[in-house]
C-alpha cells in the first residue's frame, strides 16, 4: 500500500525558475514531513522539514506548503540552480516511530 | 560532528551467501535506522534500533536481521542472500527531535 503519493516523477526546469514537487498522503496519523535530496551515489540529505501545526515554512530558497484538510503538501525551490540538479524525496512519518515512508521520488533537472 | 559512517561501501556476495553491513551514528544519536534503495521498490523501512532493543520493523523476510551496540552502533545482516537483495542498504540515525541523517549507503550487489 503505497501511502505517499509524489509527482511529477520527472521535472526539468531553466535556471532561475520555481521548481514544485507535490506530495499526498493517506496516513492522518502522520505528523512529520520531511524532504530529501539525493545526488547520484550518496544518501539522502535532510533538506527541510515540516509539522502539521504550520502551514509553510521557509528556508532559504526552499519552501514547504502543507495542507492538512487535503492531506497534501509541497516543496517549493525559488530561483532553481544548476547545482540542484538532483532526485528529491518526500517523506512522512508519526512522531511516536522512526519509520519513515517515502514518496517514489522526482527527478529535478534544472537547465540554462 | 562527523555524519553517519557506513562500511563497507561496496560489496559483492554470491546467492546463499549472507552479509553483514555496519554502520556508526552521528554522535550522540541513539537512534539508528535501516533502509533498502532499489529502482522498483524505492526506500523502505527495514527496521529501527534505540538503546539495543529494535523499536520497530518493515515488513521484510526474517533473513534481514540487525543489532545495536551500547556505543549505538549498528549492524544488519542479510543471510542466504537472493539475487532481489541487490540494492543500496543505507544507515540513518536520528537526533532528539527525529529527524534522520542517513550515511552515503552500502551498495550491495548479488551474482
Amino acid at each position: 500500500q503505497q501511502q505517499v503519493k509524489q509527482s511529477p516523477q520527472s521535472l526539468i526546469v531553466q535556471k532561475g525558475g520555481i521548481s514544485i514537487i507535490n506530495c499526498a498522503y493517506e496516513n492522518t496519523a502522520f505528523d512529520y514531513f520531511p524532504w530529501y535530496q539525493q545526488f547520484p551515489g550518496k544518501g539522502p540529505a535532510l533538506l527541510i522539514a515540516i509539522r502539521p501545526d504550520v502551514s509553510e515554512k521557509k528556508e532559504g530558497r526552499f519552501t514547504i506548503s502543507f495542507n492538512k484538510s487535503a492531506k497534501q503538501f509541497s516543496l517549493h525551490i525559488m530561483d532553481s540552480q544548476p547545482g540542484d540538479s538532483a532526485t528529491y524525496f518526500c517523506a512522512a512519518s508519526q512522531r511516536v516511530n522512526e519509520k519513515l515512508t517515502f514518496g517514489t521520488g522526482t527527478r529535478l533537472t534544472i537547465i540554462p | 560532528k562527523a555524519g553517519v559512517t557506513q562500511t563497507p561501501r561496496y560489496l559483492i556476495k554470491t546467492r546463499g551467501q549472507q552479509v553483514t553491513l555496519s554502520c556508526s551514528p552521528i554522535s550522540g544519536h541513539r537512534s539508528v535506522s535501516w533502509y533498502q534503495q532499489t529502482p522498483g521498490q524505492g526506500l523502505q523501512f527495514l527496521f529501527e534500533y534505540f538503546s539495543e532493543t529494535q523499536r520497530n520493523k518493515g515488513n521484510f523476510p526474517g533473513r534481514f536481521s540487525g543489532r545495536q551496540f551500547s556505543n549505538s552502533r549498528s549492524e544488519m545482516n542479510v543471510s542466504t542472500l537472493e539475487l532481489g537483495d541487490s540494492a543500496l542498504y543505507l544507515c540513518a540515525s536520528s537526533n532528539v527531535e527525529k529527524e534522520q541523517y542517513f550515511g552515503p549507503g552500502t551498495r550491495l550487489t548479488v551474482t
